[in-house]
């Protein structure tokens, strides 16, 4: 079964330091990566996703089958990155589950 | 020109009784979701439906119940509500076929009383 994990729960860091939340899956399958935030009081959105390669908001994330880990990666944060960060994984094509981590909240201290 | 909205955004209400939530998107995309997040954030995925058929149904009690007029709406609709019923539901659409992208409702937060 797939199954996406969080291992912060919570991260704290200040405006301007490094920042990397962390996910590993357990899926035998090729899987679709994903990181969706959610800012406070706003709803649900897609980052970014693994297959589009992209830096969103000076994110980037990089998909390592080996390690079996999408970790979410920017060098100099933001305070307006503090949100709610879930990673998530789509299996095999053509199934429409989208799996969540339990999220990761992300403060970023002035 | 909202994409996926949903009603009501607020519902409070008393154990034991039935409520519905609606959602609707606009995005003329053939697979719509309900997720539930609980009081720990964690998004957990109930229901899926693809073309007004039910294509995953995760273990959640027979109390909910979704239903799809057409491939635009899924509404869910709870019997006998529980205090831990009490959550964030979210409403949510994708172009399907897997791995694409979900695209979110602004949610409803019930709270059971």
């Amino acid at each position: 079964a797939q199954r996406v994990t969080q291992p912060e729960k919570l991260l704290s860091v200040f405006k301007g330091a490094p920042v990397e939340l962390k996910c590993n899956y357990s899926y035998s399958g090729s899987p679709e990566l994903f990181w969706y935030v959610q800012y406070s009081r706003q709803r649900l959105q897609l980052l970014l996703r693994h297959i589009s390669r992209e830096s969103i908001k000076g994110f980037t994330a990089d998909l390592n089958k080996g390690e079996t880990s999408f970790h979410l990666k920017k060098p100099f944060a933001q305070e307006e990155d503090s949100a709610m960060y879930y990673c998530a994984l789509a299996n095999t094509p053509g199934s429409e589950k989208l799996v969540f981590g339990k999220g990761t909240k992300l403060t970023v201290n002035p | 020109d909202t994409a996926v909205s949903q009603t009501p955004k607020y519902l409070v209400t008393q154990m034991g009784n039935d409520k519905s939530i609606k959602c609707e998107q606009n995005l003329g995309h053939d697979t719509m979701y309900w997720y539930k997040q609980d009081s720990k954030k964690f998004l957990k995925i109930m229901f899926s439906y693809n073309n007004k058929e039910l294509i995953i149904n995760e273990t959640v009690p027979n109390r909910f119940s979704p239903k799809s007029p057409d491939k635009a709406h899924l509404n869910l609709h709870i019997n006998s509500l529980e205090l831990g019923d009490s959550a964030v539901y979210f409403c949510a659409s994708s172009v399907g076929g897997g791995g694409t992208e979900a695209f979110f409702g602004q949610g409803t937060r019930l709270t059971v009383v």
